[in-house]
């Protein structure tokens, strides 16, 4: 069954550095997604990203963040300059399109900023 | 601010009962909702979606949407202990297009005894 991949499953950095987030998203898929999931709190929406532009983003999704699709299949996100309140689960998801139907989410990759 | 709302639980419930999760949600222009389960450290997996009022049944869930009430519930038939993970309701604001921009609660944590 396709998937949705995510690198690294976990990550550990130092407050202030940079740091890249992986996904390769389900082949035939279009719209692509990051989400975010604080310990213990709510999964949330970072950014939608369609047409190699994003289409959509959250407040969260500030100046620090910025997200591409550098070759065809990989989707990044990269986190400029990492804050302790960055670290969270994050989640790549990919849709075949907006809706309806299912947005298939990654396994998540782990951020924890020290 | 779109909020949805959801008992954290836990909900506990004995083999073989009906589970019932239940989710309110406060913008009316909302237009798809959407159940995932969550494992504990694991990415969000679909369950249902449901876009018009009634009942949707799949095998042993059912999702119930009641727009006027602003209210969508998730029941769960023959619960198993397999079952046990914390339920989240989702909703967005498109029920097509463009965006799978889901807004999230913050689950309900369900225990299922054996």
């Amino acid at each position: 069954e396709p998937e949705v991949t995510q690198t690294p499953s976990h990550q550990v950095t130092q407050m202030g550095q940079e740091v890249i987030l992986r996904c390769v998203p389900i082949s035939n898929h279009l719209y692509f997604y990051w989400y975010r999931q604080i310990l213990g709190q709510k999964v949330e929406f970072l950014v939608s990203f369609y047409n190699n532009e994003i289409s959509e983003k959250s407040e969260i999704f500030d100046d620090q963040f910025s997200v591409e699709r550098p070759d065809g299949s990989n989707f990044t996100l990269k986190i400029r300059s990492t804050k302790l309140e960055d670290s969270a689960m994050y989640f790549c998801a990919s849709s075949v399109q907006g809706g309806p139907g299912e947005l298939f989410f990654g396994e998540g990759s782990r951020l924890t900023v020290l | 601010q779109k909020e949805v709302e959801q008992n954290s639980g836990p909900l506990s419930v004995p083999e073989g009962a009906i589970a019932s999760l239940n989710c309110t949600y406060s913008d009316r222009g909302s237009q798809s909702f959407f159940w995932y389960r969550q494992y504990s450290g694991k990415s969000p997996e679909l369950i249902m979606f449901i876009y018009s009022n009634g009942d949707k049944e799949d095998g042993r869930f059912t999702a119930q949407l009641n727009k006027a009430s602003q209210y969508v519930s998730l029941l769960i038939r023959d619960s198993q202990p397999s079952d046990s993970a914390t339920y989240l309701c989702a909703v967005n604001l498109n029920s097509g297009g463009s965006n799978y921009k889901l807004t999230f609660g913050k689950g309900t944590l369900l225990t299922v005894n054996p």
